[in-house]
This record gives C-alpha cells, sequence and structure tokens, in this order.
C-alpha cells in the first residue's frame, strides 16, 4: 500500500513562502495515471483543495489560491511540492497531499496524514 | 464563482435514514462531475467512502450509498449508527483538471 507523508516548516511568518514536500512510499509521480495533490484544512474549518500534479508533469489551481501556489515534482521523482507566496495569517491550516485516481473514477484514493502549519511572526 | 453546496449540519437517530446532499450554486451536478464523499472525524485525515456517484471504496458498509437525486449527488446512510458522527464533504471533478469540495456537513446522531 503506498504511503503519503508530508514535511515541512510548521511556523512561517508572515509575507514569506510556505515549502512544503510529500513524500510517496513506492513509486514515482510521473508514473501511473495519477493526480497528485495539495489540500488545506483551517482550523474549525472545511476542505480546500488547492490544486495537484498530473503524471504528465502538469499543474493546475484551485481558484483562491491560483496566484499563488505552485506545485511541481520534487528533488526526486517520488516526491512533489508545494510553494505557497505571500503567507498571511488567514493561511494558518492542515496541509495534506493526497494522490487521485483519473478516468474514469477521478476519486482521491489515499490520503497522507497532514502537517500543520502556522503562520505567525 | 462556483460554490459546492452541501448542508452545514444534518442529524439523525440511531438506526435511522439520513441523506446528505452535494449541489451547485448554479447547475446541476450530474454523473459527469464524478462525485466522491469522504468522512473526516476530528484530528484524523479524512477517507475516502464513494466515488463516481456511487462505488463504495474497499471496507465500506453497504448501508452508505450514493446517487443522484435531482439535481445533486447524495451519500445515503441507512441503519445509522453512532460511529457515523462525523463531517462529510462532498468532492467533483470540473474538468480541466480542476477538483473542487463541498463546505461539509456535520453529521449528529442522536
Amino acid at each position: 500500500q503506498v504511503q503519503l507523508q508530508e514535511s515541512g516548516p510548521g511556523l512561517v511568518k508572515p509575507s514569506e513562502t510556505l515549502s512544503l514536500t510529500c513524500s510517496v512510499s513506492s513509486g514515482s509521480v510521473d508514473t501511473g495515471s495519477y493526480h497528485w495533490f495539495w489540500i488545506r484544512q483551517t482550523p474549525g474549518k472545511g476542505l480546500e483543495w488547492i490544486g495537484r500534479l498530473s503524471y504528465s508533469g502538469s499543474a493546475t489551481y484551485g481558484p483562491s489560491l491560483k496566484s499563488r501556489a505552485t506545485i511541481s515534482v520534487g528533488t526526486s521523482k517520488n516526491q512533489f511540492s508545494l510553494k505557497l507566496s505571500s503567507v498571511t495569517a488567514a493561511d494558518t491550516a492542515m496541509y495534506y497531499c493526497a494522490r487521485a485516481r483519473g478516468f474514469p473514477t477521478f476519486d482521491i484514493e489515499i490520503w497522507g496524514q497532514g502537517t500543520m502549519v502556522t503562520v505567525s511572526s | 464563482q462556483t460554490v459546492v453546496t452541501q448542508e452545514p449540519s444534518l442529524s439523525v437517530s440511531p438506526g435511522g435514514t439520513v441523506t446528505l446532499t452535494c449541489g451547485l450554486n448554479s447547475g446541476s451536478v450530474s454523473t459527469n462531475y464524478y462525485p466522491s464523499w469522504y468522512r473526516q472525524t476530528p484530528g484524523q485525515a479524512p477517507r475516502t467512502l464513494i466515488y463516481s456517484t456511487n462505488t463504495r471504496s474497499p471496507g465500506v458498509p453497504d448501508r452508505l450509498s450514493g446517487s443522484i437525486l435531482g439535481n445533486k449527488a447524495a451519500l445515503t446512510i441507512t441503519g445509522a449508527q453512532a460511529d457515523d458522527e462525523s463531517d462529510y464533504y462532498c468532492a467533483l471533478f470540473m474538468g480541466s483538471g480542476v477538483w473542487m469540495f463541498g463546505g461539509g456537513t456535520r453529521l449528529t446522531v442522536l
């Protein structure tokens, strides 16, 4: 069973760039017809889809973070990363990475456990 | 701006049946949106329940079922149990590589 693990700083200063990495326990992000997601959940609120990296290397983003988020392959092909620029306290959240399947199911198959990021000076 | 809508909260009696819905602020949800459903308990990552409208993930009991009801996707729980008390989220594939979550439904069993 493939597992996903998020990593990165738990504390980021306002106006700086949040950087997170998701490590995939087996396989690489460019094999199989999978999509690699970042999702976040602010305290006490719902899930927000940040964006995805496709197996072909293309990235798409949700409307609310489109201008500040960048999702890309990590330093090795069993990792992918999220960068979120110009963070504010509103970006304080639990950040999840996930693997989703494409056609014909388009579902989130595997979730990471999540990593909490706090934006504060 | 497109918004995926869910009931903020619902309640059900033990043994009862409840239906959670997932709609759009403009337009109808169809199978072409590949609706999926996720359950989240406090402090845990979400777990996938239903995908492609009505396919259960492994290990999900058949008292949970997905469908399209009218212009919305629906998750129906029959024979509600105490451990069904959770937050439930739907997700829709919007096309062009974009997914969206609904705001979530907090289900209380009482």
